[in-house]
């Protein structure tokens, strides 16, 4: 098993550049999260899955779109990037509902100019 | 609105010493808190707790969970400059997905 993929490593943009961050895992997970972590602030959860079709939003929203159309992936897209924005992203899966262990990606490091 | 708090912020010991980490939590409908260490990159998982008073163990780390005064605390024992990493908790609550809440996280520093 792979476990749980993110592409691209680092991403530099320029504001009001769109673009999506790829993540998919291959453990057969029903809940998947985006994250994203800045100095200080500890992990902080963008938007979330609990299933194919099923997405809802987390603690920090805004600016970000995701879909889930497949059990494997779950794409963060970036409408209009800002330098806000300018963070480590990383995507988890997690098995078992609330009793399950999340996994992490290995993250995205992306810049925003 | 769901609050974990983790202390200390930061700890520098020598190799050889032992530590206690703490996180203290409310979130409503707690299901389970988790510890990770994270190095310079992803959180690694290291314990899942669910019920109060039962140790969970790993070599020279363990955890336990206090579900009625809401913390948790994690040791390391004979600390190791492997060691050094931020050790985050992270409770999950809420909806039956179990939405992990996570501390700000404790910096461990181990010198030899």
């Amino acid at each position: 098993n792979a476990g749980v993929t993110q592409t691209p490593k680092f991403q530099v943009l320029k504001t009001g550049q769109s673009m999506t961050l790829q993540c998919a895992q291959d453990m057969n997970h029903e809940y998947m999260s985006w994250y994203r972590q800045d100095p200080g602030m500890g992990l902080r959860l963008i938007h979330y899955s609990v299933g194919a079709g099923i997405t809802d939003q987390g603690e920090v929203p805004n600016g970000y779109n995701v879909s889930r159309s497949t059990t494997e992936d779950f794409p963060l897209r970036l409408l209009s990037a800002a330098p806000s924005q300018t963070s480590v992203y990383f995507c988890a899966s997690r098995s078992g509902g609330s009793a399950g262990t999340q996994y992490f990606g290995p993250g995205t490091r992306l810049t925003v100019l | 609105e769901d609050k974990v708090v983790q202390s200390p912020l930061s700890l520098v010991v020598h190799e050889g010493d032992t530590v206690t980490l703490n996180c203290s939590y409310e979130v409503t409908n707690f299901r389970s808190l988790l510890w990770y260490k994270q190095e310079k990159k992803a959180p690694t998982f290291l314990f899942m707790l669910t019920s109060s008073g039962i140790e969970k163990k790993s070599g020279r780390l363990s955890s336990i969970l206090d579900k009625k005064e809401l913390f948790s605390i994690l040791n390391i024992t004979a600390t190791q400059t492997g060691d050094s990493a931020v050790y985050l908790c992270a409770p999950a609550g809420g909806t039956s997905y179990g939405k992990l809440t996570f501390g700000q996280g404790t910096i461990l520093t181990v010198h030899p």
